[in-house]
């Protein structure tokens, strides 16, 4: 079944103690992109990746790393959450041909609360 | 910038009205893309459909349809004999022409309730 998987789905942390979230996606994708969603505010991107090797910035990237070693896995990393990124978090994959705006396909999201 | 209007919080109807959640949405580019996403109670977002600034033929889905106006900047969604599974968020994105990017700008969503 072609689909986009997160883990954890959900996870209680404390400030500052570093975490990742792991997305994976079995659709041989070449685009990923993170997104956070907060009340009000919708869904903003905070990073996204063309390719392996390739990523770049979003609307809202302070304070997350991501990584993309491999095509089909795209983690975000928080090296020392805070409390303003409780949140809930979607990965999203798509085809990635130029020129096009393919659907994304979101994972299930992963809500995240930093006490 | 993009920018993605849904005006519309909340709405509550009963069984079988029909309702239409609205979209207005800003873009400098003349190529662009509008999605609408259904986000159920459980939290996954289900895509619904995906349309090009160049095609401004409504569509029509079973019980949904959608009403593309450039002239208006307003892409909207009917659902018509609404049910009580049709009970969700459910949000309008863009997608302009950086094809790098490729960021979706999401409204800020429009909660339905559907009453029995």
């Amino acid at each position: 079944e072609a689909q986009v998987t997160q883990n954890p789905r959900y996870l209680i942390t404390v400030t500052g103690k570093k975490l990742t979230v792991t997305c994976s996606q079995n659709m041989n994708h070449e685009y990923m992109s993170w997104y956070r969603q907060d009340p009000g505010l919708g869904l903003r991107q905070i990073y996204y990746s063309m390719n392996v090797e390739v990523t770049d910035k979003g609307d809202v990237p302070e304070g997350y790393k991501v990584s993309r070693k491999e095509k089909r896995n795209f983690p975000l990393i928080l090296e020392s959450p805070s409390p303003n990124q409780t949140s809930l978090y979607f990965c999203a994959s798509s085809l990635g041909a130029s020129g096009r705006a393919d659907e994304q396909f979101f994972g299930p999201g992963t809500r995240l609360t930093v006490l | 910038a993009q920018k993605v209007t849904q005006a519309q919080t909340e709405i509550s109807v009963v069984e079988k009205e029909d309702v239409t959640l609205d979209c207005v949405y800003e873009t400098r580019d003349t190529t662009y893309y509008l999605f609408w996403y259904k986000q159920p109670p459980s939290g996954e977002l289900v895509f619904l459909i995906r349309r090009n600034s160049f095609d401004e033929q409504n569509e029509i889905s079973g019980r949904y349809s959608w009403n593309f106006q450039k002239s208006t900047s307003s892409f909207n969604f009917t659902i018509t004999a609404s049910q009580v599974v049709d009970s969700a968020v459910y949000f309008c994105a863009l997608s302009g022409t950086d094809t790098g990017r490729r960021a979706l700008t999401f409204g800020s969503g429009t909660r339905l309730q559907v009453q029995p």
